[in-house]
């Protein structure tokens, strides 16, 4: 067990509606980071947030969008759903993900959220 | 163009032989280098990782890897899997002061008994 909470771990949704994941990151962690997994991309990153604020930005479609909330949780919003959106979404935290620090963090990965659209 | 390659796509090993799983990566400078392993219906776990120093690691579950610049490899070894070594394996890359990772295909690993 990482430490880092997904819910929900299933979601099964429609073509054109919209669907909210949520991470809750390690205790103490500020760095929570989101990734799609899908047979097409690989494994992708998405978006990275530090202490509330947007720290990266990857290959996140603008359908998409995340925030991090004050207690460090997080939410990845996805909209206008598609088929090619169904995924399994991972929600990884670090305890911090500052650029220019003088190490690198290791990132602690969510079980994820297998996001299917009919 | 930069990239993280595993070659092999899935590998099959009999229980108790040895491993190697390949890794290269293309990038103009040395990335940090981390293999991380998933089971079915389970997330990312880290295995080991590199950042500099000592060119072979050591990980969890008994695996190494061996870091060779001259050939922009970082391969997987384990001297003896177990059966629940079968997973899907992934090696990725990451650097000083971008966080993200990037990730390799993965390289599916069936244990035959």
């Amino acid at each position: 067990d990482s430490g880092v909470t997904q819910t929900p771990k299933h979601l099964i949704t429609a073509t054109g509606q919209r669907v909210t994941l949520r991470c809750s990151p390690r205790s103490g962690d500020l760095s929570v980071y989101w990734y799609q997994q899908s047979l097409d991309q690989g494994l992708q990153f998405l978006i990275q947030y530090y202490n509330g604020e947007e720290r990266a930005k990857g290959n996140i479609l603008e359908r998409f969008s995340a925030q991090q909330f004050p207690d460090l949780h997080s939410e990845l919003n996805l909209s206008s759903l598609e088929l090619g959106d169904s995924a399994l979404y991972f929600c990884a935290s670090s305890v911090d993900g500052l650029a220019g620090t003088h190490t690198y963090n290791e990132q602690f990965f969510g079980p994820g959220t297998r996001l299917t659209v009919l | 163009a930069q990239s993280v390659t595993q070659p092999d796509i899935h590998i099959t090993v009999s229980e108790g032989a040895s491993l190697e799983l390949r890794c290269n990566y293309s990038y103009g400078a040395t990335p940090y280098l981390f293999w991380y392993v998933q089971s079915p219906g389970q997330g990312l776990q880290l295995l080991l990782k590199y950042f500099s120093g000592d060119t072979l690691v050591q990980g969890i579950k008994g695996f190494e890897a061996e870091f060779k610049r001259s050939q922009s490899s970082f391969n997987l070894r384990k001297p003896s899997v177990h059966w629940s070594d079968a997973a899907e394996y992934f090696c990725a890359v990451g650097f000083f002061g971008n966080e993200k990772l990037t990730f390799g295909t993965g390289t599916r690993l069936t244990i035959i008994p």
